[in-house]
């Protein structure tokens, strides 16, 4: 199937931990981003590379450090978590590529992360 | 900053009546809308979008209006269905060459469908 996929789907941890999401697409695409998603259900987004280029970091506190490895990935590594970071984060891509607008946004599965 | 207002938080319809979403956004460079369903669980599914220069799209039950002047755009679902449940969110994006593609997204809208 073609999709973003997410690992894991949920993630319990204790405060003072580092974990990391992976998030992959096979579509192709060339952007891809990290959105978070609160309690209310508000998403914000908090990262998006472009060719393993940072292109938009969204005032995140540094204990959030995305990696691509390739176009194809883009991993969240986080950490000494908090309990303000339980939230449910979600990866996205886009067939944005070099010189033309990024347009629609294709979402994952989403990872639910609980801080204890 | 940017900003996008959604309403109503909250929307229940019988059977086969329309439900009408409003969104408001502030940045008047957006230039692409879309429109998101998230169902319990899942990730937000693109259902309809639209650019800023048109004023309508419409996709079976489902359709777009945008008024760039009042800054405004609404989603119309006819002869809704009780799979039509769900929430919806809008969003505002300044799509363009070194923009990144943000997305700034309403708060959201969880549909009743009552059968």
């Amino acid at each position: 199937d073609t999709a973003v996929s997410q690992t894991p789907k949920y993630l319990v941890t204790q405060m003072g931990n580092d974990k990391s999401i992976k998030c992959e697409q096979n579509l192709g695409h060339d952007t891809m981003y990290w959105y978070k998603q609160d309690s209310k259900k508000f998403l914000k987004i908090m990262f998006s590379y472009n060719n393993k280029e940072l292109i938009i970091n969204e005032t995140v506190p540094n204990r959030f450090s995305p990696k691509s490895p390739d176009k194809a990935h883009l991993n969240l590594h986080i950490n000494s978590l908090e309990l303000g970071d339980s939230a449910v984060y979600f990866c996205a891509s886009s067939p944005r590529t070099s010189g033309r607008p990024a347009y629609e946004q294709y979402f994952g599965p989403g990872t639910r992360l609980t801080v204890t | 900053g940017e900003n996008v207002e959604q309403h109503p938080s909250t929307l229940s319809v019988q059977e086969g009546d329309s439900a009408v979403i409003k969104c408001t956004y502030s940045d008047s460079a957006s230039n692409y809308f879309p429109w998101y369903k998230q169902e319990l669980g899942k990730g937000p599914q693109l259902i309809i979008d639209i650019r800023s220069n048109v004023g309508e799209k419409k996709d079976q039950r489902i359709a777009v209006t945008l008024n760039k002047t009042a800054k405004h755009f609404s989603l119309h679902i006819t002869e809704t269905q009780p799979e039509d449940s769900a929430v919806y969110f809008c969003a505002a994006s300044r799509a363009g060459h070194n923009q990144g593609g943000k997305l700034i997204f309403g708060q959201g809208t969880e549909l009743s469908v009552k059968p």
